[in-house]
């Protein structure tokens, strides 16, 4: 079964660091780029970082530059986020999601087909 | 950034009938567009990419159609399992990759 899991969240003071993992199984976890996402108790969905399957593209949402951190482990089919410097506002479900491609006219636009059941972070004194 | 508006917000349904839930881009993502799906407590579920392609294992009743800045969801005849929240998602011009506010959708 194509699965993703993902692990590490918790209660965080402001200014905090967390580690989130995310651990996928049932694909060929080295030949898909992958994103966390997140999302606010009873709000929408935020994109919240992106990186490539060899790991040399990474990107990252505004709301998060320069704070948080995305890396993969292809040996051990593991994607991670370290978040630093945590603020209220970073209360989120995060979650893991695979990038998926669809190729045409030269191009490859990548869509998130799998997506984990989400780790809760919580920012509070 | 491109913003993604969905409407309505709130939609009230009775089971059997057609849903329709629109999603509008700010500029044009050509047909790159996916619908999620999302019930309370669970993760987000691919229902449709490429604006109109179903994912795997995702029921007939489900159809997109769209491409450019206007998308439409259409669920042909509501089951009970149907009433969630719906997103599309722009993934054409990124980062970074931006979602609509959602579509509730539940039982009249």
């Amino acid at each position: 079964e194509v699965q993703v899991v993902e692990s590490g969240g918790g209660l965080v003071q402001p200014g905090g660091s967390l580690r989130l993992s995310c651990a996928a199984s049932g694909f060929t976890f080295s030949s898909y780029a992958m994103n966390w996402v997140r999302q606010v108790p009873g709000k929408g969905l935020e994109w919240v970082s992106y990186i490539s399957i060899s790991s040399d593209t990474t990107h990252y949402a505004d709301s998060v530059k320069g704070r948080f951190t995305i890396s993969r482990d292809n040996a051990k089919n593991s994607l991670y986020l370290q978040m630093n410097s945590l603020r209220a506002e970073d209360t989120a479900v995060y979650y893991c999601a695979r990038s998926n491609p669809i190729c045409y006219a030269l191009r490859c636009f990548y869509y998130m087909d799998v997506w984990g059941k989400g780790t809760t972070v919580t920012v509070s004194s | 950034e491109i913003v993604m508006t969905q409407s309505p917000a709130t939609l009230s349904v009775s089971p059997g009938e057609r849903a329709t839930l629109s999603c509008r881009a700010s500029q044009s993502v050509s047909s790159n567009l996916a619908w999620y799906q999302q019930k309370l407590g669970q993760a987000p579920r691919l229902l449709i990419y490429g604006a109109s392609t179903r994912a795997t294992g995702i029921p007939a009743r489900f159809s997109g159609s769209g491409s450019g800045t206007d998308f439409t969801l259409t669920i042909s005849s509501l089951q009970s399992e149907d009433f969630a929240v719906y997103y599309c998602q722009q993934y054409n011009k990124w980062p970074p990759y931006t979602f609509g506010q959602g579509t509730k959708l539940q039982i009249k």
